[in-house]
């Protein structure tokens, strides 16, 4: 069974880093580009970062654009999300998900999140 | 930058039928997906390439798209459909980049 676990949240000061990490299992992650996601407390959505399923391609919202890198190690079915350079705006739950494949990107599966709060 | 835009709140009786707009510049060019996000839950795709339903959503989430719009209808909605919905796409001009609506609160009662 197909699962997506995301570790790594916490409480960090303004202008710290932090790096999330997404294990995968069930599927051969190598196979499918990846997304991170994340939601402001009582907010919406908010798409983040994609990278493509060998690593040679990211992409970004403009909201983190040079502040965060997301990467990946297929070799140990795992996704990352470095966030640099963190903003009280960037409290959030962050979830990562599984490309669904066809014409267009888009989250197919998702985890069960891990939440950063950023505050002093 | 590129916006999806929902309404707020869509209310209806149990086994009456809930219909979610999603408007956008770029949907004549670029499929719609929506996602279900129960309280407390991450979010479960319901409707993929406009139209298209995964495996184990109930028949009676449908989705449809039209020009600017994209619709997702449930048909008999039920008070486990009581959730959040979002719809999703990408710009035109950067398919890379992904976009999620603002959001719509459906209630059930």
């Amino acid at each position: 069974q197909m699962q997506l676990v995301e570790s790594g949240g916490g409480v960090v000061q303004p202008g710290r880093s932090l790096r999330l990490s997404c294990a995968a299992s069930g599927f051969t992650l190598s196979n499918y580009a990846m997304h991170w996601v994340r939601q402001a407390p009582g907010k919406g959505l908010e798409w983040v970062a994609l990278i493509s399923f060998d690593g040679g391609n990211e992409y970004y919202a403009d909201s983190v654009k040079g502040r965060f890198t997301v990467s990946r190690d297929n070799s140990k079915n795992t996704l990352y999300l470095q966030m640099n350079s963190l903003r009280v705006e960037d409290t959030a739950v962050y979830y990562c998900g599984k490309d669904g494949g066809g014409p267009n990107y888009h989250l197919e599966s998702w985890g069960q999140g891990t939440l950063v709060t950023v505050s002093s | 930058s590129y916006e999806l835009t929902q309404p707020p709140s869509v209310s209806v009786s149990p086994g009456q039928t809930a219909r979610i707009t999603c408007s956008g510049d770029a949907l004549p060019k670029k499929y719609a997906y929506w996602y279900q996000q129960k309280s407390g839950q991450a979010p479960v795709l319901v409707i993929y390439e406009d139209t298209k339903r995964p495996s184990g959503i109930p028949e009676r989430f449908s989705g449809s798209s039209s020009g600017t719009m994209a619709t997702l209808t449930i048909s008999g909605a039920q008070v486990e459909d009581e959730a959040d919905y979002y719809c999703y796409s990408t710009d035109s001009s950067n398919h890379h980049t992904g976009v999620f609506g603002t959001g719509t609160k459906v209630t059930v009662l």
